[in-house]
């Protein structure tokens, strides 16, 4: 009964490949986010979307690409991987706007090679 | 820009003994930002603990406080008495005037028997 789900769990994935992350929730939600973590960094906003077909710059886009086809779903797209994507990926949605809280999926973890 | 800081990981304590966690924040963009601790368990996403949106209030959930200074800008997390379940990572956010989220780098707790 998660209520937002990520999938894969977990990926290994050659330099040069495409990755894509898939993101769904059941909140009802019309914000979702992708944020990356990687060690000594704090989570940090990759895209986000308030509506479907619609999607938003966050503070670290370069590299990724994100589509949301559906209120539900929202992915994460890598077109060309590179190293330093090496990260664990997380999805999270919230009600209208930025609000007070926000839920988060289990999280991807993304390696690199 | 705004920022979080936390006490660095991963903290050792053992059961029934007390707890404090360390947060700072800097917000230029904002007087009052809400604050949060989110926690993370093993295999899960990261779950609200606890907010304050009101500077001088303080917050409560499962026995973990936490108290808006304004005056040091800070935000610590404290538990009386903690217990084997509350082994997790923990962080601690803000939210800006940019309607983001900004997040700590996360603690580590681990609580031995």
């Amino acid at each position: 009964e998660a209520a937002v789900t990520q999938s894969p769990r977990s990926k290994v994935a050659v330099t040069g490949g495409k990755v894509t992350l898939s993101c769904h929730q059941t909140n009802n939600h019309d914000y979702m986010y992708w944020y990356r973590q990687d060690t000594g960094h704090g989570l940090r906003l990759i895209h986000y979307s308030y509506v479907a077909d619609s999607t938003e710059k966050g503070d670290i886009p370069d590299g990724y690409k994100a589509s949301r086809p559906s209120q539900e779903n929202f992915s994460l797209i890598l077109e060309l991987a590179s190293l330093s994507q090496t990260a664990v990926y997380f999805c999270a949605s919230s009600d209208w706007g930025v609000s007070y809280e926000q839920y988060f999926g289990p999280g991807t973890r993304l390696t690199v090679l | 820009g705004d920022s979080v800081t936390q006490t660095e990981g991963p903290v050792t304590v053992s059961e029934s003994e007390s707890l404090i966690i360390n947060c700072t924040y800097s917000a230029t963009s904002i007087a009052y930002p809400n604050l949060f601790w989110y926690v993370r368990y093993p295999g899960e996403g990261l779950q609200l603990l606890l907010k304050v949106i009101t500077a001088g209030q303080k917050g409560s959930s499962r026995g973990f406080e936490a108290t808006y200074n304004k005056e040091t800008t800070s935000f610590h997390l404290q538990k009386a008495s903690v217990q084997e379940s509350d082994s997790a990572v923990y962080y601690c956010a803000l939210r800006s005037n940019t309607n983001k989220v900004v997040f700590g780098t996360g603690t580590r707790l681990q609580v031995l028997p």
